[in-house]
């Protein structure tokens, strides 16, 4: 089975810190993804990359970056963080290719709360 | 602009009981997948069941399974025989061709009723 870690399931932080998340993935997956998640507005994309030390926006960058340094891992950084950046973040996997193999698998999610 | 739309924020079934999900989406593209994943309460994301838009025929997971009208844009979730377990938010995606990119709907929660 596909496994997708994420390095904390709770989080508090105070206004400015930088904030870490970590995201590990054992199935040599190619692309990995970053969401966040409020409810009513469903999951949006922060962040993706499809190699090592490549990223691309997704669809809500503003305020985060990203860091590939290995294929496992994925990393999304908070350079300073703010109260409107509370929500909950799952990081997600995936083969590249053929579409049939682009099924993403999902991390367990960090609850992130900014005091 | 491809979005996707869950407009029953809500919805309550009797165990045992069918119930239906709807979802509805806007493409241009001819050439895509729809998915149904679920979160339980305990966070992690599990995909449901899969549609490739090219196959007319629905897919169907024991007892899941989907209602895909591509003219309408529809993509509706049937599950049958609702058990307790089924309880969670469920979520309509997409992604088209090799785009990668999952645009996820605004999610439904669901509970069952013992």
């Amino acid at each position: 089975d596909v496994k997708v870690t994420q390095s904390s399931r709770y989080l508090v932080k105070r206004t400015g810190e930088k904030v870490f998340l970590e995201c590990v993935q054992d199935m040599d997956h190619e692309n990995m993804f970053w969401y966040r998640q409020d409810p009513g507005l469903g999951l949006r994309l922060i962040y993706f990359s499809y190699d090592v030390k490549m990223k691309e926006k997704g669809d809500i960058p503003e305020g985060y970056s990203v860091s590939r340094e290995k294929k496992e891992r994925f990393s999304l950084i908070l350079e300073s963080a703010s109260t409107n950046q509370t929500s909950m973040y799952l990081c997600a996997s995936s083969f590249p290719g053929t579409i049939s193999t682009d099924t993403q698998y999902f991390g367990p999610g960090t609850r992130l709360t900014v005091l | 602009a491809q979005t996707v739309t869950q407009s029953q924020p809500e919805m309550s079934v009797q165990e045992a009981e069918t119930v239906t999900l709807s979802c509805t989406y806007d493409t241009s593209e001819s050439d895509y997948y729809l998915f149904w994943y679920k979160q339980p309460p305990s966070r992690q994301m599990i995909l449901v069941i899969r549609q490739e838009a090219y196959k007319q025929q629905n897919a169907t997971e024991n007892r899941f399974s989907v209602n895909f009208q591509k003219a309408a844009k529809s993509f509706s979730l049937k599950i049958s025989d609702s058990q307790l377990g089924d309880a969670a938010m469920y979520f309509c995606a997409y992604i088209y061709n090799q785009g990668g990119k999952l645009i996820f709907g605004q999610g439904t929660e669901l509970s069952v009723k013992p």
